[in-house]
């Protein structure tokens, strides 16, 4: 299975500002994804990142409040823009492995004020 | 469109006990299937996965789940419940093209609590 670790663990953060979280995988993965979980919810995908190409955005979820940036096939970025108190919540980075299994990131718990 | 939905919330079972956590799922095709545990400030752990065959499968931690395709579940137990199970449960189908994992849906969770 892939280890993955993801930067910051949390952060508290102002409205209006922005956070970018990195998420590192300890191996090549073609496919990598962004999720977000609001305060006792379910798992939400936002994006799909594939290196090389744009990201593929879930509905409701738009490039401009979340770009992405998956410059090579361990690394990948989920920025938070112009953020809300409503943008507080848990983001987890996944990757997809050749068994056909998701294994997740220990998430990043962001409160904006 | 594709859903999964587990009907309860929260559960509390004394230690011990078994445990049955329900899972439906709505989906077109032969699902892919999968149960995760989400322990407190925990990221999210893969229990156990179905794709096809057997429709019982055994997971880690001594857990299992059944595939019945005939009631759309996919329903995970264990026979006796441990104080360190205290944690959250999430079902999920993968929904992506040809059913394959590349898009995970997932349900609301259900919260399990153990009493001593």
């Amino acid at each position: 299975s892939a280890v993955i670790s993801q930067k910051p663990s949390r952060d508290i953060c102002q409205r209006g500002t922005s956070l970018t979280i990195q998420c590192q995988v300890d191996s090549q993965v073609t496919m990598m994804f962004w999720y977000r979980q609001q305060p006792g919810q379910s798992l939400t995908l936002i994006a799909t990142a594939n290196q090389g190409s744009e990201a593929t955005y879930e509905s409701g979820f738009v490039i401009d409040k979340f770009p992405i940036s998956r410059p090579n096939l361990t690394f990948s970025t989920l920025t938070v823009s112009n953020m809300s108190p409503e943008d507080s919540s848990i983001y987890l980075c996944s990757v997809h492995d050749r068994n056909n299994e998701q294994f997740f990131g220990p998430g990043t718990r962001l409160t904006v004020l | 469109a594709q859903s999964v939905t587990q009907p309860d919330i929260h559960i509390t079972v004394s230690e011990g006990a078994s445990l049955e956590l329900r899972c439906n799922y709505s989906y077109g095709a032969t699902p892919y299937l999968f149960w995760y545990v989400q322990s407190p400030g925990q990221g999210l752990q893969l229990l156990l996965k179905y794709f096809s065959g057997d429709t019982l499968v055994q997971g880690i931690k001594g857990f299992e789940a059944e595939f019945k395709r005939s009631q759309s579940s996919f329903n995970l137990r264990k026979p006796s419940v441990h104080w360190s199970d205290a944690a959250e449960y999430f079902c999920a189908v993968g929904a992506g093209y040809g059913g394959a994992t590349n898009k995970l849906i997932f349900g609301t969770g259900t919260l399990l609590a153990v009493q001593p």
